[in-house]
C-alpha cells in the first residue's frame, strides 16, 4: 500500500523480554518519527530521523529505548527489558521533509507487558 | 502545563447539529498547526492544516488565534461518521509536533 506500514500490529511481551518494532515508512519520505501513545492521552514524541541520521531523540524515556534506521527506510524500535509502563500504542510517522509538513501515520503497535 | 490543551468533551450532538470546540497551545513561536482525527483503536489522520486566515475544507472551518494562542475546529451539518476523537497539533520548532490528548466528538442519530 501508499500508507505508513508497521508491524507486528499487536504484541504481547513479559516483563524483561526486548521486543522490536518495525515501520516502513511512504516511499520517498524522507523524515520519520515514532510516537507513545498511552491511554487516553496524544502521542508524545519520542525520535526523528531525517534519512538515516537520528537527529532527535529527546522523548525516548530511558535508555532501555533504542531506534535506528540504517538505511534510510525501514525503522525499528526497540525496547529492552520490558516495564508495564511501556504498554502503549507505538506510532511512526513520515513525512516528505521534516519542517512544518504534516506527518502521516500508522496503524501503530500495540503494546501489552504482562 | 501541557504544551496542547483541550477540552476533552465528550461533545454529543444529534445530526445535522454544529459542533465548535478549541484548544490553546502555550508556545508562542509555534509555526505550524493541524487537527488530526483518530478513531477508536486507529491510527491519527490528518483533518486539515490551520491557517492563519482561516481555512475551510467543506464541512470543517478552522481558525487561529496567534494572539490568543488558540485554535478552533467547527464542524457543520454533522454526520454519524464524524464521530472520533480530534487532537489539536502544534509544530513548535520545524518537525516537533505537539498533540493535545483530544476532544472526543459523538454524533447521534
Amino acid at each position: 500500500g501508499a500508507g505508513v506500514s508497521q508491524s507486528p500490529r499487536y504484541k504481547v511481551a513479559k516483563r524483561g523480554q526486548d521486543v522490536a518494532l518495525r515501520c516502513d515508512p511512504i516511499s520517498g519520505h524522507v523524515s520519520l518519527f515514532w510516537y507513545q501513545q498511552a491511554l487516553g492521552q496524544g502521542p508524545e514524541f519520542l525520535t526523528y530521523f531525517q534519512n538515516e541520521a537520528q537527529l532527535d531523540k529527546s522523548g525516548l524515556p530511558s535508555d532501555r529505548f533504542f531506534a535506528e534506521r540504517p538505511e534510510g527506510s525501514v525503522s525499528t524500535l526497540k525496547i529492552q527489558r520490558t516495564q508495564q509502563e511501556d504498554s502503549a500504542v507505538y506510532l511512526c510517522a513520515s513525512s516528505l521533509d521534516g519542517n512544518n509538513q504534516p506527518q502521516h501515520f500508522g496503524d501503530g503497535t500495540r503494546l501489552s507487558i504482562l | 502545563r501541557k504544551e496542547v490543551e483541550q477540552d476533552p468533551g465528550p461533545f454529543n450532538v444529534p445530526e445535522g447539529a454544529t459542533v465548535a470546540f478549541n484548544c490553546t497551545y502555550s508556545n508562542s513561536a509555534s509555526q505550524s498547526f493541524f487537527w488530526y482525527r483518530q478513531d477508536c483503536r486507529k491510527e491519527p489522520k490528518l483533518l486539515m492544516s490551520v491557517y492563519s486566515s482561516g481555512n475551510e475544507d467543506g464541512r470543517f472551518t478552522a481558525q487561529l488565534n496567534r494572539a490568543s494562542q488558540y485554535i478552533s475546529l467547527l464542524i457543520r451539518d454533522s454526520k454519524l461518521s464524524d464521530s472520533a476523537t480530534y487532537l489539536c497539533v502544534v509544530n513548535k520548532v520545524g518537525y516537533k509536533l505537539s498533540f493535545g490528548a483530544g476532544t472526543t466528538v459523538t454524533v447521534r442519530a
